[in-house]
């Protein structure tokens, strides 16, 4: 397997811009979580699926941001409108059901809106 | 909620010597785990170390160590014989065995080692 597929790699958009983010998670796995790095706040967790069912979205920040989970193989964060205060790193990662097993991480997309 | 907190935003250590990172959380569960990841410059997340909660013995891998002090809630990684290739971001990270398998990060500590 190829790992988890996050794509683009970098986005710099501009204020007001609608921004999607995509993930492919490692076939088989069972969670989907989307994180957010920046220096201020390390790994927050923005939201995670199960089954593709969103199970926790407290960490979604504002209404602006929305993501979604069409089926095993896919999902997307998108944030509309964006604000310069959303740039960062946005992380997807994927595992098993087994909460002992680890999560595996893309990439991750750098995001900068001007 | 469960937190992870690491109290530790930058750490140094010496080429060839022992380095211990802290990470603290809080939570009312019982059953859980708890992971030590490394994030080099690459963005790369690696996994280094697991710990499950009802395991008494402290997990090790190679010159990677934990000392899990589950009353205390302290979940500390010792990194023996530093190597310049260990220096990156060290997370902590908590999984809930209830809450769906909720996986949540501290802040990161980033260690640098200097020859």
């Amino acid at each position: 397997d190829a790992g988890v597929i996050q794509s683009p790699r970098h986005e710099v958009t501009e204020m007001g811009q609608e921004v999607t983010l995509r993930c492919k998670p490692i076939s088989g796995h069972d969670y989907l979580f989307w994180y957010r790095q920046t220096m201020m706040r390390g790994l927050e967790l923005l939201i995670y699926f199960n089954n593709n069912v969103p199970i926790d979205d407290s960490g979604m920040p504002e209404d602006r941001f929305s993501a979604k989970m069409p089926n095993a193989s896919f999902s997307t964060l998108k944030i509309q409108p964006s604000e310069p205060r959303d740039s960062a790193v946005y992380f997807c990662a994927s595992s098993l059901m087994a909460p002992n097993t680890e999560a595996f991480f893309g990439q991750g997309t750098r995001l900068t809106v001007v | 909620a469960q937190t992870v907190t690491q109290s530790q935003p930058e750490m140094s250590v010496q080429e060839a010597e022992t380095v211990t990172l802290s990470c603290t959380y809080d939570t009312s569960e019982s059953d859980y785990y708890l992971f030590w990841y490394k994030q080099p410059p690459s963005r790369q997340m690696i996994l280094v170390i697991r710990q499950e909660a009802y395991k008494q013995q402290n997990a090790t891998e190679n010159r990677f160590s934990v000392n899990f002090q589950k009353a205390a809630k302290s979940f500390s990684l010792k990194i023996s014989d530093s190597q310049l290739g260990d220096a990156a971001m060290y997370f902590c990270a908590y999984r809930s065995n209830n809450q769906g398998g909720k996986l949540i990060f501290g802040q990161g500590t980033e260690l640098s080692v200097k020859p």
